[in-house]
């Protein structure tokens, strides 16, 4: 079975720290995504990464970056933490549409419920 | 733009009767489409995924894809109260599956005991 791993389940940092949160998969997947989930907002894609070092924006890049050194650890960083970061997020990873018979399906993390105060 | 769009519900279903969800995307491109189940509070957990025309079955739930209307939708057979959840339905972009997947932004299901 698929395993992605979330750092924290919940999280309250206070305005303007520096917040990392980090992803681990056990698959060998070559993708990773970040996302957010509000409520009537659905998900959104923060930013994904299809190797090593590589780094894609997704829908919603602003305020955030991200680090990805090894195949199974991907980070989500969040330079100066504002309140309107509040969110549920989620990190998952795939393989492409395919390779090894993928067909792009991802698989999700815990998720990781921030509060920015 | 690519979209998928849902009706958000809440869709009320009986306990054992059949559930029907639907979904349209705009990309016509796109050739994988996942239904994810979401818990309240919880992350969202792939229950089917569908890619040729037609249906596909898995247990009580069956998929089906209509490709020239931009169709998909999930039947849930034998509708269970722990059902009750919000139904995600997601399609790859064109072009695979690097770029992720677009999502809708879910149905919520009850179902009534």
């Amino acid at each position: 079975d698929v395993k992605v791993t979330q750092s924290s389940r919940y999280l309250v940092k206070r305005t303007g720290e520096k917040v990392f949160l980090e992803c681990v998969q056990d698959m060998d997947h070559e993708n990773m995504f970040w996302y957010r989930q509000d409520p009537g907002l659905g998900l959104r894609l923060i930013y994904f990464s299809y190797d090593v070092k590589m780094k894609e924006k997704g829908d919603i890049p602003e305020g955030y970056s991200v680090s990805r050194e090894k195949k199974e650890r991907f980070s989500l960083i969040l330079e100066s933490a504002s309140t309107n970061q509040t969110s549920m997020y989620l990190c998952a990873s795939s393989l492409s549409f395919g390779e090894l018979a993928g067909f792009g399906e991802q698989y999700f993390g815990p998720g990781t419920r921030l509060t920015v105060t | 733009q690519k979209e998928v769009e849902q009706n958000s519900g809440p869709l009320s279903v009986p306990e054992g009767a059949i559930a029907s969800l639907n979904c349209t995307y705009s990309d016509r491109g796109s050739q994988s489409f996942f239904w994810y189940r979401q818990y309240s509070g919880k992350s969202p957990e792939l229950i089917m995924f569908i890619y040729s025309n037609g249906d596909k079955e898995d247990g009580r739930f069956t998929a089906q894809l209509n490709k020239a209307s931009q169709y998909v939708s999930l039947l849930i057979r034998d509708s269970q109260p722990s059902d009750s959840a919000t139904y995600l339905c997601a399609v790859t972009h064109s072009g695979g599956g690097a770029d992720g997947l677009t999502f809708g932004k879910g149905t919520h299901l009850i179902i009534q005991p």
